[in-house]
């Protein structure tokens, strides 16, 4: 299972939108409405932030959004701010019943 | 609230074994999926394997296929990865996270693997 693929960088400024993709396949993402996102700080775990494609957890900011069209997701961070400059990655659920994870995309606020 | 200890890492040779095991509370531990997850040091993550509530249905990466076994523990709150025929590319910070097949929603610190000569 090859993993999703992502950009490696990007960046915006305070206040400014931004959206990272994830793409897939037809037996992963384009297959099933399992897709997550997660970030990640330094040296910590990940923390989920989307789930169920565009799914908020409880506590999880409204400024974090998750959509899909085909064989491609994406995450949008609106209003960003510096607490938001991390690694987020995708994940979806595939047709081999297994789990796989996007490239990773560092997020960097200018 | 939801917590995940990671224990059972640390360094171990090429070929050699580790069991690791996670200790969860803060929820009914019996009625979730889990699942383990790895990251090699500087690099992304990798779905290693889930195990459903009862541990009848288990799934397994293929890069660990054989090779990892999981497990769970529901009297003990515990879920545990037996690693054998370990190589150097097995090399990662693994943690144990809540849930699996569909996602993961929350994730313990993670046990840091080395496997080197």
């Amino acid at each position: 299972q090859s993993a999703l693929t992502q950009p490696a960088s990007v960046s915006g400024s305070p206040g400014q939108s931004i959206a990272i993709s994830c793409t897939g396949t037809s037996s992963d993402v384009g297959g099933y409405n399992y897709v997550s996102w997660y970030q990640q700080h330094p040296g910590k775990a990940p923390k989920l932030m989307i789930y169920d494609v565009s799914k908020r957890p409880s506590g999880v900011s409204n400024r974090f959004s998750g959509s899909k069209s085909g064989n491609t997701a994406s995450l949008t961070i609106s209003g960003l701010q510096a607490e938001d400059e991390a690694d987020y990655y995708c994940s979806s659920y595939t047709s081999s019943s297994t789990y796989v994870f996007g490239t990773g995309t560092k997020v960097t606020v200018l | 609230q939801v917590q995940l200890v990671e224990s059972g890492g640390g360094l171990v040779k090429p070929g050699g074994s580790l069991r690791l095991s996670c200790a969860a509370s803060g929820f009914t531990f019996s009625d979730y999926y889990m699942s383990w997850i790895r990251q090699a040091p500087g690099k992304g993550l990798e779905w290693v394997s889930y195990i459903s509530s009862s541990g009848s249905t288990i799934y397994y990466a293929d890069s660990v296929k054989g090779r990892f076994t999981i497990s769970r523990d529901n009297a003990k709150n515990s879920l545990y990865l037996q690693m054998n025929s370990l190589r150097a590319e097995d090399t990662a910070v693994y943690y144990c996270a809540r849930g699996g097949r569909t996602t993961t929603d929350y994730w313990g610190q993670g046990t840091l693997v080395t496997v080197s000569s």
